[in-house]
Protein backbone atom coordinates (compact mmCIF):
# COMPACT_ATOMS: atom_id res chain seq x y z
CA UNK A 1 0.00 0.00 0.00
CA UNK A 2 3.17 2.39 -0.23
CA UNK A 3 2.55 3.76 3.35
CA UNK A 4 -0.55 5.98 2.65
CA UNK A 5 -2.80 6.78 5.08
CA UNK A 6 -5.76 9.45 4.80
CA UNK A 7 -7.44 11.00 7.57
CA UNK A 8 -9.99 11.39 8.18
CA UNK A 9 -11.88 8.14 6.55
CA UNK A 10 -15.43 9.75 6.67
CA UNK A 11 -16.53 13.17 7.10
CA UNK A 12 -19.84 15.23 7.75
CA UNK A 13 -19.97 18.66 7.53
CA UNK A 14 -21.92 21.44 7.04
CA UNK A 15 -21.74 23.73 3.76
CA UNK A 16 -19.27 27.41 4.65
CA UNK A 17 -17.18 25.50 6.78
CA UNK A 18 -13.71 24.86 6.37
CA UNK A 19 -12.24 20.96 6.30
CA UNK A 20 -9.27 19.93 6.03
CA UNK A 21 -8.06 16.32 5.04
CA UNK A 22 -4.86 14.57 5.39
CA UNK A 23 -2.49 12.80 3.61
CA UNK A 24 0.39 11.15 5.03
CA UNK A 25 3.17 8.84 3.36
CA UNK A 26 5.96 6.88 5.45
CA UNK A 27 8.25 6.30 2.76
CA UNK A 28 10.12 9.73 1.44
CA UNK A 29 8.37 9.95 -1.90
CA UNK A 30 9.06 13.27 -3.64
CA UNK A 31 5.72 13.35 -5.61
CA UNK A 32 2.27 13.47 -3.65
CA UNK A 33 -1.54 14.05 -5.25
CA UNK A 34 -5.07 14.93 -4.27
CA UNK A 35 -7.69 13.05 -6.39
CA UNK A 36 -11.57 13.41 -6.66
CA UNK A 37 -13.83 10.54 -7.52
CA UNK A 38 -17.69 11.51 -8.52
CA UNK A 39 -19.54 9.08 -10.39
CA UNK A 40 -19.74 10.04 -13.78
CA UNK A 41 -16.31 12.16 -13.95
CA UNK A 42 -13.93 9.02 -12.92
CA UNK A 43 -10.73 10.39 -11.16
CA UNK A 44 -9.78 14.41 -11.33
CA UNK A 45 -6.86 16.07 -9.95
CA UNK A 46 -7.00 18.92 -7.70
CA UNK A 47 -3.19 19.60 -6.66
CA UNK A 48 -0.23 17.88 -6.86
CA UNK A 49 3.28 18.35 -5.24
CA UNK A 50 6.62 18.09 -6.66
CA UNK A 51 8.00 18.63 -3.00
CA UNK A 52 8.11 20.21 0.27
CA UNK A 53 6.57 23.99 -0.51
CA UNK A 54 6.05 23.24 -4.12
CA UNK A 55 2.64 23.00 -5.23
CA UNK A 56 0.65 23.32 -8.46
CA UNK A 57 -3.03 23.47 -9.49
CA UNK A 58 -4.82 20.16 -11.01
CA UNK A 59 -7.62 20.58 -13.32
CA UNK A 60 -10.33 20.74 -10.60
CA UNK A 61 -8.94 23.60 -8.15
CA UNK A 62 -11.12 25.87 -7.75
CA UNK A 63 -12.37 25.77 -4.00
CA UNK A 64 -9.44 24.42 -2.76
CA UNK A 65 -5.73 24.89 -1.20
CA UNK A 66 -3.00 23.02 -0.23
CA UNK A 67 0.01 22.88 1.76
CA UNK A 68 2.93 20.60 1.67
CA UNK A 69 5.19 21.94 5.00
CA UNK A 70 7.15 18.29 5.63
CA UNK A 71 8.04 15.51 2.99
CA UNK A 72 5.78 12.87 4.74
CA UNK A 73 2.24 14.97 5.02
CA UNK A 74 0.04 16.48 2.16
CA UNK A 75 -3.03 18.73 3.54
CA UNK A 76 -6.15 19.22 1.43
CA UNK A 77 -8.15 22.34 2.51
CA UNK A 78 -11.69 23.05 1.31
CA UNK A 79 -11.75 26.91 2.29
CA UNK A 80 -15.84 26.88 2.24
CA UNK A 81 -17.05 23.73 1.70
CA UNK A 82 -20.13 23.47 -0.16
CA UNK A 83 -22.33 20.72 -1.50
CA UNK A 84 -20.60 20.03 -5.06
CA UNK A 85 -17.28 18.77 -3.33
CA UNK A 86 -19.51 15.95 -1.54
CA UNK A 87 -16.91 13.58 -3.10
CA UNK A 88 -14.81 10.96 -2.24
CA UNK A 89 -11.00 12.02 -1.89
CA UNK A 90 -7.99 10.00 -3.15
CA UNK A 91 -4.25 10.96 -2.38
CA UNK A 92 -1.77 9.17 -4.48
CA UNK A 93 2.08 9.09 -4.45
CA UNK A 94 4.53 8.37 -7.01
CA UNK A 95 7.32 5.85 -6.55
CA UNK A 96 9.83 4.53 -8.57
CA UNK A 97 8.85 1.71 -11.17
CA UNK A 98 10.92 0.30 -13.90
CA UNK A 99 12.47 3.44 -14.42
CA UNK A 100 9.49 4.97 -14.45
CA UNK A 101 7.49 7.06 -11.72
CA UNK A 102 4.10 4.38 -10.94
CA UNK A 103 1.32 6.14 -9.06
CA UNK A 104 -0.63 4.52 -5.62
CA UNK A 105 -3.15 5.50 -4.04
CA UNK A 106 -4.26 6.16 -0.47
CA UNK A 107 -7.91 4.48 0.93
CA UNK A 108 -9.65 7.71 0.18
CA UNK A 109 -11.59 9.98 2.36
CA UNK A 110 -15.38 10.05 1.86
CA UNK A 111 -16.62 13.55 2.57
CA UNK A 112 -20.51 14.78 2.82
CA UNK A 113 -21.22 18.27 2.98
CA UNK A 114 -24.57 19.15 3.85
CA UNK B 1 -4.49 14.57 -23.81
CA UNK B 2 -4.80 10.93 -25.52
CA UNK B 3 -8.18 9.20 -24.56
CA UNK B 4 -9.28 5.93 -24.15
CA UNK B 5 -11.96 3.80 -25.03
CA UNK B 6 -12.86 1.00 -23.30
CA UNK B 7 -16.10 -1.22 -23.18
CA UNK B 8 -18.32 -0.57 -20.03
CA UNK B 9 -18.80 -4.10 -19.04
CA UNK B 10 -17.17 -7.79 -19.00
CA UNK B 11 -17.95 -11.15 -17.53
CA UNK B 12 -15.87 -13.56 -17.29
CA UNK B 13 -15.75 -17.14 -15.52
CA UNK B 14 -13.57 -18.16 -12.61
CA UNK B 15 -10.58 -19.21 -13.36
CA UNK B 16 -10.19 -18.62 -17.11
CA UNK B 17 -8.60 -15.62 -18.78
CA UNK B 18 -9.87 -12.36 -18.44
CA UNK B 19 -9.13 -9.98 -21.54
CA UNK B 20 -10.02 -6.53 -21.10
CA UNK B 21 -9.41 -4.63 -24.42
CA UNK B 22 -8.61 -0.82 -24.49
CA UNK B 23 -8.25 1.84 -27.54
CA UNK B 24 -6.26 4.87 -27.72
CA UNK B 25 -5.64 5.90 -31.12
CA UNK B 26 -4.37 8.96 -30.22
CA UNK B 27 -1.68 7.77 -28.19
CA UNK B 28 1.63 10.03 -28.45
CA UNK B 29 5.24 7.86 -28.74
CA UNK B 30 6.06 9.08 -25.56
CA UNK B 31 3.35 8.31 -23.93
CA UNK B 32 2.92 5.17 -21.70
CA UNK B 33 -0.08 3.33 -20.78
CA UNK B 34 -1.34 2.63 -17.25
CA UNK B 35 -3.81 0.08 -15.61
CA UNK B 36 -5.06 0.44 -12.66
CA UNK B 37 -8.28 -1.41 -11.07
CA UNK B 38 -10.37 0.04 -8.31
CA UNK B 39 -12.42 -2.61 -6.55
CA UNK B 40 -15.82 -1.00 -4.66
CA UNK B 41 -15.02 2.11 -1.99
CA UNK B 42 -11.09 0.85 -2.13
CA UNK B 43 -8.17 3.30 -3.35
CA UNK B 44 -7.73 2.36 -7.20
CA UNK B 45 -5.02 -0.54 -7.54
CA UNK B 46 -1.74 -0.40 -9.82
CA UNK B 47 -1.91 -3.31 -12.35
CA UNK B 48 0.41 -2.79 -14.98
CA UNK B 49 2.10 -0.53 -17.66
CA UNK B 50 4.04 -0.07 -20.62
CA UNK B 51 5.54 1.63 -23.94
CA UNK B 52 5.69 -0.24 -26.30
CA UNK B 53 6.63 -3.66 -25.70
CA UNK B 54 4.45 -6.42 -23.99
CA UNK B 55 4.95 -6.93 -20.52
CA UNK B 56 4.16 -9.07 -17.61
CA UNK B 57 4.34 -9.31 -14.04
CA UNK B 58 2.69 -10.91 -10.81
CA UNK B 59 -0.56 -9.92 -11.12
CA UNK B 60 -1.53 -9.20 -15.35
CA UNK B 61 0.06 -9.37 -18.92
CA UNK B 62 -0.64 -6.15 -21.42
CA UNK B 63 -0.06 -6.37 -24.91
CA UNK B 64 0.50 -3.60 -26.92
CA UNK B 65 -0.32 -3.68 -30.78
CA UNK B 66 2.61 -2.73 -32.70
CA UNK B 67 0.90 0.77 -34.12
CA UNK B 68 0.64 1.41 -30.06
CA UNK B 69 -3.23 2.15 -31.00
CA UNK B 70 -4.67 -0.17 -28.53
CA UNK B 71 -3.19 -2.94 -25.58
CA UNK B 72 -5.23 -6.00 -23.98
CA UNK B 73 -5.01 -6.23 -20.51
CA UNK B 74 -4.66 -9.97 -19.04
CA UNK B 75 -5.99 -11.66 -15.95
CA UNK B 76 -4.57 -15.43 -16.90
CA UNK B 77 -6.43 -17.07 -14.31
CA UNK B 78 -9.51 -14.39 -12.94
CA UNK B 79 -10.74 -14.94 -9.69
CA UNK B 80 -14.14 -13.98 -7.57
CA UNK B 81 -11.70 -10.91 -6.24
CA UNK B 82 -10.71 -9.69 -9.85
CA UNK B 83 -14.37 -8.40 -9.81
CA UNK B 84 -13.72 -4.62 -10.06
CA UNK B 85 -13.53 -1.57 -12.60
CA UNK B 86 -10.59 -1.73 -14.47
CA UNK B 87 -8.92 1.72 -15.85
CA UNK B 88 -6.95 1.94 -19.04
CA UNK B 89 -5.06 5.23 -18.65
CA UNK B 90 -2.73 7.07 -21.04
CA UNK B 91 0.14 9.19 -18.64
CA UNK B 92 0.44 12.82 -19.33
CA UNK B 93 3.37 15.13 -17.79
CA UNK B 94 2.79 17.79 -16.17
CA UNK B 95 4.99 19.70 -18.10
CA UNK B 96 5.42 22.93 -15.33
CA UNK B 97 7.26 21.06 -12.67
CA UNK B 98 9.13 18.76 -15.17
CA UNK B 99 10.90 15.77 -14.14
CA UNK B 100 8.65 12.90 -14.09
CA UNK B 101 5.65 14.38 -12.41
CA UNK B 102 2.61 13.57 -14.43
CA UNK B 103 -1.56 13.20 -14.09
CA UNK B 104 -3.51 10.19 -14.39
CA UNK B 105 -6.81 10.49 -15.93
CA UNK B 106 -9.26 8.09 -15.54
CA UNK B 107 -12.31 7.67 -17.37
CA UNK B 108 -15.18 4.89 -16.67
CA UNK B 109 -13.65 1.97 -17.42
CA UNK B 110 -14.79 -1.94 -17.65
CA UNK B 111 -16.39 -3.29 -14.95
CA UNK B 112 -15.20 -6.89 -14.87
CA UNK B 113 -17.45 -9.50 -12.93
CA UNK B 114 -16.08 -13.05 -12.51
CA UNK B 115 -18.23 -15.46 -11.81
CA UNK B 116 -17.87 -18.91 -10.25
Amino acid sequence: DAGITQSPRHKVTETGTPVTLRCHQTENHRYMYWYRQDPGHGLRLIHYSYGVKDTDKGEVSDGYSVSRSKTEDFLLTLESATSSQTSVYFCAISEPSGGWETQYFGPGTRLLVL
Amino acid sequence: DAKTTQPPSMDCAEGRAANLPCNHSTISGNEYVYWYRQIHSQGPQYIIHGLKNNETNEMASLIITEDRKSSTLILPHATLRDTAVYYCIVRVFLSRSGGSNYKLTFGKGTLLTVNP
